[in-house]
C-alpha cells in the first residue's frame, strides 16, 4: 500500500542545471499531477496527465516538462533551474479528474536552487 | 479566477477544546470542496469532501459544513487532541471534469497538551 511515491525527497542545484522528479502510484489511477508549494501560497498545478498518453499545462508550466511513460509514472523535469523554482513539488494521483475525485499525494519533494 | 483564502494563518488551542476552522472562496460555482491535513514534511491526506449539493459532511469528530452561497466552509473538530496538530488547508473544484483544484494557504493547528 505505498500510494504514491516520490522521488528524491531533497535536492540542491546550481542555477541552470537540470534534474528529474520521478513519481509513481501503485493505484491504477488514471489521472496523475505536479503541484508545487511556496510559503504563503496554496499549492498551483504544474500539469497534469488525465490520462496515459496526455499531457496538459496547468497554472504555472513555465519552466518545466512532464513524462507520462507509462500509466504509473509521471515525471517532471526542470531543464534549466532558476531560484523562483526553489520549492516543494508534489505529485499526486486521482482514479479519474480532480474535480469529482479524492487526490492521494506523495510526501513531497523540496527542491532548492542556488 | 477563484480565489481561496483561510483566516487565521495559525492557531494554537488546549487539549480538548473544540475549535472551527475557517474557509472561503470568490466564486459560488463550484462542484465540491476538500478539506485536506498536512503534517510537516509530509503530503496532503484528504479528510473530507462536500459535494456543492450538500450541507455538511462528518467523519469521527470532524465535521465539515458547506454554505456555497456566502463562498464559506468551516472545517470542526471536537474535543481536540495533540495529534490534530498539523495544517489544514481547503480546496475547492469548480467542475466535475476540471483536473484542477484551488488550494487555500491553510490554518497551521497546534492543540497543546
Amino acid at each position: 500500500n505505498a500510494g504514491v511515491t516520490q522521488t528524491p525527497k531533497f535536492q540542491v542545484l546550481k542555477t541552470g542545471q537540470s534534474m528529474t522528479l520521478q513519481c509513481a502510484q501503485d493505484m491504477n489511477h488514471n489521472s496523475m499531477y505536479w503541484y508545487r508549494q511556496d510559503p504563503g501560497m496554496g499549492l498551483r498545478l504544474i500539469y497534469y496527465s488525465a490520462s496515459e498518453g496526455t499531457t496538459d499545462k496547468g497554472e504555472v508550466p513555465n519552466g518545466y516538462n512532464v513524462s507520462r511513460l507509462n500509466k504509473r509514472e509521471f515525471s517532471l523535469r526542470l531543464e534549466s533551474a532558476a531560484p523562483s523554482q526553489t520549492s516543494v513539488y508534489f505529485c499526486a494521483s486521482s482514479e479519474f479528474g480532480a474535480g469529482a475525485n479524492v487526490l492521494t499525494f506523495g510526501a513531497g519533494s523540496r527542491l532548492t536552487v542556488l | 479566477k477563484q480565489e481561496v483564502t483561510q483566516i487565521p494563518a495559525a492557531l494554537s488551542v488546549p487539549e480538548g477544546e473544540n475549535l472551527v476552522l475557517n474557509c472561503s472562496f470568490t466564486d459560488s460555482a463550484i462542484y465540491n470542496l476538500q478539506w485536506f491535513r498536512q503534517d510537516p514534511g509530509k503530503g496532503l491526506t484528504s479528510l473530507l469532501l462536500i459535494q456543492s449539493s450538500q450541507r455538511e459532511q462528518t467523519s469521527g469528530r470532524l465535521n465539515a459544513s458547506l454554505d456555497k452561497s456566502s463562498g464559506r466552509s468551516t472545517l470542526y473538530i471536537a474535543a481536540s487532541q495533540p495529534g490534530d496538530s498539523a495544517t489544514y488547508l481547503c480546496a475547492v473544484s469548480q467542475a466535475s471534469g476540471a483536473n484542477n483544484l484551488f488550494f487555500g494557504t491553510g490554518t497551521r493547528l497546534t492543540v497543546i497538551p
